[in-house]
């Protein structure tokens, strides 16, 4: 049972236009979530996060939005730069109740290409 | 630089053996965490240790287990192995219990034959 998921494998953007990833979970228990990027043969790398008090994190080009009543939530880069170009992963967590329920539920990624 | 070491980044060996990998986290990160990764598969939650001590167990064989040591280092130990053991394994680290905002390893990658 996939708690969390990445339903697009990639998405392609033309540079300079907004980039929006997707994510949607099933456990309203989350309280957290974060995305990270990952380039190939690095680790994932953390980007932003966000907890479920809030509906939006800034960072930059970076913004997460967080739907709770959708269970959705969603990266935007704007704009998107070719360095941009990674797989990204959507996370979420159940910070308040630590232990295995704590770590980190990862989605499968969507690979992002960014074309000059 | 993430600052989280992982040794080796490449390991290729038979069905049947056993295997471990190594992690050295972030200076004065003292928790940390063993994901896996196969192939098209998010990153899979193994084991957390915090301070030395088995925190949280996730999705994690019997045939694998791992220990953190007092120098903080960690290792994953894998054995009997299975063709379907074939992966990246992440290590990431964190300060505290919680891994809000780990950094995470260049991985190593597993291959068995």
């Amino acid at each position: 049972d996939q708690q969390v998921k990445q339903n697009s494998p990639s998405l392609s953007v033309q540079e300079g236009r907004i980039s929006i990833l997707n994510c949607d979970y099933t456990n309203s228990m989350f309280d957290y979530f974060l995305w990270y990027k990952k380039y190939p043969a690095e680790g994932p790398t953390f980007l932003i996060s966000i907890s479920s008090i809030k509906d939006k994190n800034e960072d930059g080009r970076f913004t997460v939005f967080l739907n709770k009543s959708a269970k959705h939530l969603s990266l935007h880069i704007v704009p998107s730069q070719p360095g941009d170009s990674a797989v990204y992963f959507c996370a979420a967590s159940r910070l308040n109740y630590g232990g295995s329920q704590g770590n980190l539920i990862f989605g499968k990624g969507t690979k992002l290409s960014v074309k000059p | 630089d993430s600052g989280v070491t992982q040794t080796p980044k490449h390991l290729i060996t038979a069905t049947g053996q056993r295997v471990t990998l190594r992690c050295s986290p972030r200076s004065g990160d003292l928790s940390v965490y063993w994901y896996q990764q196969s192939l098209d598969q998010g990153l899979q939650f193994l084991i957390q240790y915090y301070n030395g001590e088995e925190r949280a167990k996730g999705n994690i064989l019997e045939r694998f287990s791992a220990q953190q040591f007092p120098d903080l280092h960690s290792e994953l130990n894998l054995s009997s192995l299975e063709l379907g053991d074939s992966a990246l394994y992440f290590c990431a680290s964190s300060v505290g219990r919680t891994n809000t905002e780990a950094f995470f390893g260049q991985g190593t990658r597993l291959t068995v034959v």
